[in-house]
């Protein structure tokens, strides 16, 4: 079956340069979330997107933007880099479940590697 | 305190053994809830969804008691491929965001 795609998979770039992050959704799925996850640290939510609209927002810096397309594939926009950006980025889609429901399993990309010098 | 806890473990055990793991959450408005299992490194992935039945998938048995806020795994003959951290997730306060606990490191031994 066909999974989160996403890329690259690993990236270097130093401090003060911008970086996009791309995730391709398990087709017809219409909810991709993105996560980062820090050395031995828990993936924290950043944010989301439903058809194409940011869904929910979570501890995602001004620095960085996102956008969801019309075929539904994603980008992660991150300016202005600094080291502790470095982490591990997934990104996750779903089905959406109607709101106040709960959520609907999600799925992970293989993430990208993110590294700040 | 976090949102979901977790015992982080290792939690260190022969192959073959039965071991359970345990998570507790904080918010009582809490409506979806999962175990996922993470390698070094690698993506988490979605081991199970556990309901307030409770739910079993081979193995793999989940409970859920939301009087108590406390969710559980319990691996049945465990295999040297089970090894991996394990990951209690449960849903936020609003919207479709994840929270997940610390995890708990499972190492099988032969």
């Amino acid at each position: 079956a066909a999974g989160v795609i996403q890329s690259p998979r690993h990236l270097i770039k130093e401090k003060r340069e911008t970086a996009t992050l791309k995730c391709y959704p398990i087709p017809r799925h219409d909810t991709v979330y993105w996560y980062q996850q820090g050395p031995g640290q828990d993936p924290q939510f950043l944010i989301s997107f439903y058809e194409k609209m940011q869904s929910d927002k979570g501890s995602i810096p001004d620095r960085f933007s996102a956008q969801q397309f019309s075929d539904y594939h994603s980008e992660l926009n991150m300016s202005s880099l600094e080291l502790g950006d470095s982490a591990l980025y997934f990104c996750a889609s779903s089905f959406r479940h109607q709101y106040g429901q709960g959520v609907r399993e999600q799925y992970f990309g293989p993430g990208t590697r993110l590294t700040v010098t | 305190r976090k949102e979901v806890e977790q015992d982080p473990g290792p939690f260190n055990v022969p192959e073959g053994a039965t071991v359970a793991f345990n998570c507790t959450y904080s918010n009582s408005a809490s409506q979806s809830f999962f175990w996922y299992r993470q390698d070094c490194r690698k993506e988490p992935k979605l081991l199970m969804s556990v309901y307030s039945s409770g739910n079993e998938d081979g193995r793999f048995t989940a409970q859920l008691n939301r009087a108590s806020q406390y969710i559980s795994l319990l691996i049945r003959d465990s295999k040297l491929s089970d090894s991996a951290t394990y990951l209690c997730v449960v849903n936020g306060v609003a919207g479709n965001m994840l929270t997940f606990g610390g995890g708990t490191r499972l190492m099988v031994k032969p």
